[in-house]
């Protein structure tokens, strides 16, 4: 079946702009993360969605970033007034419910990311 | 607070050599441990996962990681390395009762000469 897709692939903006980036979950995964991926380093987190519940997001790096999902499907991650600073991949991923029947973390499955260039 | 240390940003081998890439943990608990590879262009792929049970864990494409909870260690194997293995690599744990979310490792960046 598909895998998780996200679009755009690649995004310049200029300083100041407002960015929307969007993924699209595996159908029937009610988990989507979103992580950011800066050049060199590892993936951070940034916020996490779980059906209804309130989102988790302790990983946002300022207000300037924000995120929704409409129930278990698309999710936009919406970052304004770009900084220089904000240039990254960014990577979506999602799974099924967090903890699986028998226990253990369900596999969260990644896109290929957008990567982010603010000039 | 959990946390991932990958000690070797990069290691190049040899085509047909065996491979050990670095994993340290921090974990309060029994840890979920993985191991995720990046080629490329490409989005990460789950390699292989520890929840319990064997130590030994086997995973896709010839790898195989090792629990050891005394050393805090979660390294990654294959015996022999194929040029397509070239890649980044993360190991990552949950970010303990909050959610599903993983901490990564800064990475390991795998060439292979032929």
């Amino acid at each position: 079946g598909a895998g998780v897709s996200q679009s755009p692939s690649n995004k310049v903006t200029e300083k100041g702009k407002d960015v929307e980036l969007r993924c699209d979950p595996i159908s029937g995964h009610t988990a989507l993360y979103w992580y950011r991926q800066r050049l060199g380093q590892g993936l951070e987190f940034l916020i996490y969605f779980q059906g209804n519940s309130a989102p988790d997001k302790s990983g946002l790096p300022s207000d300037r970033f924000s995120a929704e999902r409409t129930g278990e499907s698309v999710s936009t991650l919406t970052i304004q007034r770009t900084q220089q600073e904000d240039s990254a991949v960014y990577l979506c991923a999602s799974s099924r419910q967090v903890l699986g029947l028998a226990g253990g973390y369900n596999e969260q499955f990644f896109g290929p990311g957008t990567r982010l260039t603010v000039l | 607070a959990q946390s991932v240390t990958q000690p070797d940003i990069h290691i190049t081998v040899s085509e047909g050599a065996s491979l050990e890439l670095r994993c340290n943990y921090s974990y309060g608990a029994t840890p979920y441990l993985f191991w995720y590879v990046q080629s490329p262009g490409q989005g990460l792929q789950l390699l292989l996962k520890y929840f319990s049970g064997d130590t030994l864990v086997q995973g896709i494409k010839g790898f195989e990681a090792e629990f050891k909870r005394s050393q805090s260690s979660f390294n990654l194997r294959k015996p022999s390395v194929h040029w397509s293995d070239a890649a980044e690599y993360f190991c990552a744990v949950p970010a303990g009762n909050q959610g599903g979310k993983l901490i990564f490792g800064q990475g390991t960046e795998l060439s292979v000469k032929p």
